[in-house]
């Protein structure tokens, strides 16, 4: 039973254009999300996250827009460049005053950035 | 500042033996997570340790334990180990449970290959 999903296996992107990663959950408890980017031979390494009592949040070039109602989140890279490739991974949790459940992760979506 | 180190980088071994994977975390950090990652999937949370306690389990059998000791660093340890335990493993640092998942800081992982 798979909690968080990305139905997409991997994108691929011009330079200079918008990537669009999507990701959908099921469970409505979880009110916390993040996006980890994972290079080869590298550990996961935190991007960007959103709460669930927003819509949208920016950190340069990268945005996550959530619609709580069909459960779904995407991240949007723009402009996309080469050093962006690698592997997303859409992660959620349900958090608590003394901390949070366990992040639970999607397969991930490999992105490949083509100059 | 060194980041989240994990040792050894690689590991063959056969069935029905047991392996132990370590980690040093992130300095000032002093709770580790350990991630199973198997090809094609998102990483699925092991368990954690925090004051040389385990304070939460993923869906994971007794033939997986662990350790953190105090110097904070862990140990993973998998007994009678099955081809379907081949995986990346990963380990995370945060400082303090009260930060919660989402400050997670993780290595570049062991890659277990049982035969």
């Amino acid at each position: 039973d798979q909690q968080v999903k990305q139905n997409s296996p991997s994108l691929s992107v011009q330079e200079g254009r918008i990537s669009i990663l999507n990701c959908d959950y099921t469970n409505s408890m979880f009110d916390y999300f993040l996006w980890y980017k994972k290079y080869p031979a590298e550990g996961p390494t935190f991007l960007i996250s959103i709460s669930s009592i927003k819509d949208k949040n920016e950190d340069g070039r990268f945005t996550v827009f959530l619609n709580k109602s069909a459960k779904h989140l995407s991240l949007h890279i723009v402009p996309s460049q080469p050093g962006d490739s690698a592997v997303y991974f859409c992660a959620a949790t349900k958090t608590w005053n003394s901390g949070n459940t366990p992040l639970v992760f999607g397969k991930g979506t490999r992105l490949s950035v083509i100059a | 500042d060194a980041g989240v180190t994990q040792s050894p980088t690689h590991l063959i071994k056969t069935r029905g033996q047991q392996v132990t994977l370590r980690c040093s975390p992130k300095s000032g950090h002093d709770t580790v997570s350990w991630y199973q990652q198997a090809l094609g999937q998102g990483p699925q949370f092991i368990f954690q340790y925090y004051e040389e306690e385990e304070r939460q389990r993923g869906n994971f059998p007794d033939r997986f334990s662990g350790h953190q000791f105090p110097n904070y660093s862990s140990e993973l340890n998998v007994n009678a180990l099955l081809l379907g335990d081949s995986a990346l493993y990963l380990c995370a640092s945060s400082a303090g449970l009260g930060q919660g998942y989402y400050e997670q800081y993780f290595g570049p992982g062991t890659r277990l290959t049982v035969t």
